[in-house]
């Protein structure tokens, strides 16, 4: 058990719709990491929050967002979903940020899957 | 951008036969390397790690060599059990990033 906590673990909704998916970071993380795991594209990184704020930015789509709240969970939010966007989405978490040595913990993941 | 290679799958060893899975990575800067490990139905753990070249990662009977010279940091381990069946991940994550970069993943099964 890596600490880090998410829900749902699995999600079946239709095309178009909006979710969000929930992240518990190990207790005294600031950091959130946002992964998504599709057959097509492998593990991706999506973005990260450290200590409410966006730190860094990968391939998310401009459909989906995010957020870090005070208490230092986060929420990816998806919206206008497409078939395509069926995966496997991690969210990770870590002491701090910036430092190459800082292990990333990941969560179970959440199954997303769009009919 | 930074990169990670790593070999094709899947691997299929019979119980207590030497593993190699092959990784070699691009990068600007001195990356951290990782190998991660994602057992069916499970999210990702972290298996071994190696800061610096020439560190060697160990853990499970699996290890790791960061080689500087080939960019390489191929996971090894003597002697496969039917429990180390998964998919194995490189990983590489740089000081000036946050973000890992992993490869496609190389699923091993391991047969009695």
């Amino acid at each position: 058990d890596s600490g880090v906590t998410q829900t749902p673990k699995h999600l079946i909704t239709a095309t178009g719709q909006r979710v969000t998916l929930r992240c518990s970071p190990r207790s005294g993380d600031l950091s959130v990491y946002w992964y998504q795991q599709s057959l097509d594209q492998g593990l991706q990184f999506l973005i990260q929050y450290y200590n409410g704020e966006e730190r860094a930015k990968g391939n998310i789509l401009e459909r989906f967002s995010a957020q870090q709240f005070p208490d230092l969970h986060s929420e990816l939010n998806l919206s206008s979903l497409e078939l395509g966007d069926s995966a496997l989405y991690f969210c990770a978490s870590s002491a701090s940020t910036g430092a190459s040595y800082n292990e990333q913990f990941f969560g179970p993941g959440t199954r997303l899957t769009v009919l | 951008g930074d990169s990670v290679t790593q070999m094709e799958g899947p691997v299929t060893l019979s119980e207590e036969a030497f593993l190699t899975i092959n990784c070699t990575y691009t990068a600007t800067g001195y990356p951290s390397l990782f190998w991660y490990v994602q057992y069916p139905g499970e999210g990702l753990q972290l298996l071994l790690k190696a800061t610096k070249a020439d560190d060697k990662g160990s853990n499970k009977g699996f290890e790791a060599t960061y080689r500087k010279e080939t960019t390489s940091f191929h996971l090894e381990k003597g002697s496969v059990q039917v429990s180390d069946s998964a998919v194995y991940f490189c990983a590489l994550l740089t000081g000036t990033a946050s973000k890992l970069t992993f490869g496609t993943g190389t699923r091993l099964q391991v047969t009695l």
